[in-house]
């Protein structure tokens, strides 16, 4: 089955740290960008942070860039969001994304959607 | 970044056609082809309608379609039914941002 399942969310303190996981299945997972994308309940979607199909590559939103970092490893399907110095403002379903691929008869190539998507996992950072 | 800009409910009758509005700037959609829509069902994960402003990804039904004017970008759907009466995002991707995804602030449905 084609799936994405993330794991790792929880309760934590402001500074805390928590590391989130993301399995991949039933695709190549090393053809893919991936991203992480979260939704504060009942509010709208913030993009995160995003990693190329080799991992050398990655982005972040202003509002994580230097606290969150993100990994992939393509030998066990898997992406990785460490989040350090978390905030209440952090707190958020965060969901796992598959960036979408489009071919033509020549190449494929990354269109800059998000064509997959996991069932999410929460991160609450309250004291 | 900010946030793009959608109105908050548009509502519409079974049957009618309905257009949903997604607001930038020259630096985000204004500059871009590569704008998306996602319906989000409550409860669930998004769901990819639109990418690249027109196109349809397989098994999406042909009552959704996209459209792009400057620094506005468009989802119209048409025959509304009373299942379309979820939440709907638009995205837009600009490589050169340092933030190069933006979500707009959603939409909801109503279908009277």
């Amino acid at each position: 089955e084609v799936q994405l399942v993330e794991s790792g969310g929880g309760v934590v303190r402001p500074g805390g740290s928590l590391r989130l996981s993301c399995a991949a299945s039933g695709f190549i997972f090393d053809d893919y960008a991936m991203s992480w994308v979260r939704q504060v309940p009942g509010k709208g979607l913030e993009w995160v942070s995003d990693v190329n199909w080799s991992g050398d590559n990655t982005a972040y939103a202003d509002s994580v860039q230097g606290r969150f970092t993100v990994s992939r490893d393509n030998a066990d399907n898997s992406l990785s969001l460490q989040m350090n110095s978390l905030r209440a403002e952090d707190t958020a379903l965060y969901y796992c994304a598959r960036q979408m691929r489009d071919c033509n008869r020549i190449s494929c190539f990354t269109v800059y959607a998000f064509d997959m998507w996991g069932q999410g996992t929460m991160v609450s950072v309250s004291s | 970044q900010s946030a793009l800009t959608q109105p908050a409910s548009v509502s519409g009758s079974p049957g009618q056609s309905i257009t949903i509005s997604c607001t930038g700037t020259s630096s985000d959609i204004g500059s871009t082809n590569l704008v998306s829509w996602y319906q989000q069902l409550p409860g669930k994960a998004p769901k990819l309608l639109i990418y690249e402003v027109t196109k349809r990804p397989s098994g999406v039904s042909h009552r959704f379609s996209g459209s792009k004017s400057g620094n506005t970008a468009s989802l119209t759907i048409s025959g509304l039914q009373p299942e379309d009466e979820v939440d709907y995002y638009c995205c837009s991707y600009e490589g050169s941002s340092s933030s190069p995804f933006v979500f707009g602030t959603g939409t909801r449905v109503t279908v009277l």
